[in-house]
């Protein structure tokens, strides 16, 4: 079974308009949670990540994401899309077990003017 | 500038010629780790490394082979490529295991033929 799971391949939202990428992880995840975006011909870079604490984390650009235990989600949100948003972003989790990351599928986000 | 440093960015090989794809990263982090990005299957975990001289198999380690001599450096060496060993390939590293804000490379295209 797929550890973290994107459930949406592809995210199409007009400009200004909010935007919500969903994720979901499954028990083989602990709860240390992130979120990366990578721009068009470039590596990854970190949106923001859970660990421990306050369930709503704040990140760059403008996203936040929410930790949610009883429903194994740590869906990504962002109140009002801008042109440059446009990019895939990544959930990813670390093993319960071990020291291994489980990164989800993807998910591309395209804001259309 | 911190940073992890991929070499090659690009490279074209042919099916049994020993390559290796460098990485380095000059911020004293303790936990690197290789991935393979292919399209619709997201990031997968190649190997990864603890530390100097401790690493360990991930998700997906057929084929490759990696070494820690140094804390600085993380090598990936493909023995004999195949050409389902054509992939994007991203190095990155933490401060450690748990706190998993990667610091990504650029990546390097690699393509057997």
């Amino acid at each position: 079974a797929q550890s973290v799971t994107q459930l949406d391949s592809q995210v199409p939202v007009f400009e200004e308009a909010p935007v919500e990428l969903r994720c979901n992880y499954s028990s083989s995840v602990s709860v240390y949670l992130f979120w990366y975006v990578q721009y068009p011909n470039q590596g990854l870079q970190l949106l923001l990540k859970y660990l421990s604490g306050s369930t709503l984390v704040k990140g760059i650009n403008g996203f936040e994401a929410e930790f949610n235990k009883s429903q194994t989600s740590f869906h990504l949100r962002k109140p009002s899309v801008h042109i440059s948003d446009t990019a895939e972003y990544f959930c990813a989790g670390r093993s319960n077990t071990g020291n291994q990351f489980y990164f989800g599928t993807g998910t591309s986000l395209t804001v259309i003017p | 500038e911190a940073q992890v440093t991929q070499n090659p960015r690009y490279l074209i090989t042919v099916t049994g010629k020993k390559l290796t794809v460098t990485c380095s990263q000059n911020m004293n982090h303790e936990y690197m780790s290789w991935y393979r990005q292919d399209p619709g299957l997201g990031l997968r975990q190649i190997y990864y490394s603890m530390n100097v001289e401790v690493t360990d198999k991930g998700d997906v380690p057929e084929g490759y082979k990696v070494s820690r001599k140094e804390k600085r450096n993380f090598p990936l060496i493909l023995e004999s490529p195949s050409p389902n060993q054509t992939s994007l390939y991203f190095c990155a590293s933490s401060l450690n295991s748990k706190d998993g804000g990667y610091t990504f490379g650029s990546g390097t295209r690699l393509t057997v033929v």
